[in-house]
């Protein structure tokens, strides 16, 4: 079945430091989408990137998505403690139904002041 | 304000009786899901529906059960079945729009059972 991996589980940072998450699919994509999670909340989302090699930036959050549409990463640039929070990517699931996402397990994000 | 409300925010049970998690939006969607979210874990579909009266299996839909009567509502009810219904579920809702259905999701209820 399809396969979704996020790398890392855990990220602790720096304040001001940068730092990437990835998000890797067994299968190619038609797009990708990413949400945010704060401590206690729900997901929000963020975007959904839909063209090969895309690239959309959010103030310091940079989106991209791979070329052979199996990967997408999040590139965060001087970390803030807004920040913390886990980061999921979802991708559509390989059915017939529209709308089914299938998320990763997410990214937990710690931000140290 | 537009939306998805989930009610109550905190629910505590007994083990053995069933328990109903409300879901409504007013976002005029046509799709909405059920997911449980264990504790650091990512989110595991339950159960879905695309338009009114109907609604599929998910991925971990035993020992659960939903109705579709109207747009609005998409309420999931807990059975005794359940072996482990701890966990926070989150409702969500989405609409077919072009490139891609975001999902939009409520607050979440959390379910305690002992």
């Amino acid at each position: 079945g399809q396969q979704v991996m996020q790398i890392p589980q855990y990220q602790h940072v720096q304040e001001g430091e940068d730092f990437t998450t990835y998000c890797n699919s067994s299968t190619t994509l038609s797009n990708i989408q990413w949400y945010k999670q704060r401590p206690g909340g729900h997901p929000v989302f963020l975007i959904q990137l839909v063209k090969s090699g895309e690239v959309k930036k959010q103030k310091r959050l940079t989106f991209q998505f791979g070329e052979a549409k199996k990967n997408s990463s999040l590139h965060i640039t001087a970390t803030q403690t807004t920040d913390v929070g886990t980061y999921f990517c979802a991708v559509p699931k390989r059915t017939d139904s529209w709308g089914k996402l299938q998320f990763g397990a997410g990214t937990q994000v710690v931000v140290t002041p | 304000d537009g939306g998805i409300t989930q009610s109550p925010k905190y629910l505590f049970r007994k083990e053995g009786q069933n328990v109903t998690l409300s879901c409504e939006q007013n976002l005029n969607h046509d799709a909405m899901y059920w997911y449980r979210q264990d504790p650091g874990q990512g989110l595991r579909l339950i159960y879905y529906s695309q338009i009114v009266n109907d609604f599929q299996k998910g991925d971990i839909a035993e020992g659960y059960s939903v109705s579709r009567e109207k747009k609005e509502s998409f309420p999931l009810t807990v059975t005794s079945a359940q072996k482990n219904p701890t966990a926070f579920y989150l409702c969500a809702s989405s609409s077919r729009t072009s490139g891609g259905y975001e999902q939009y999701f409520g607050p979440g209820t959390r379910l305690t059972v002992t």
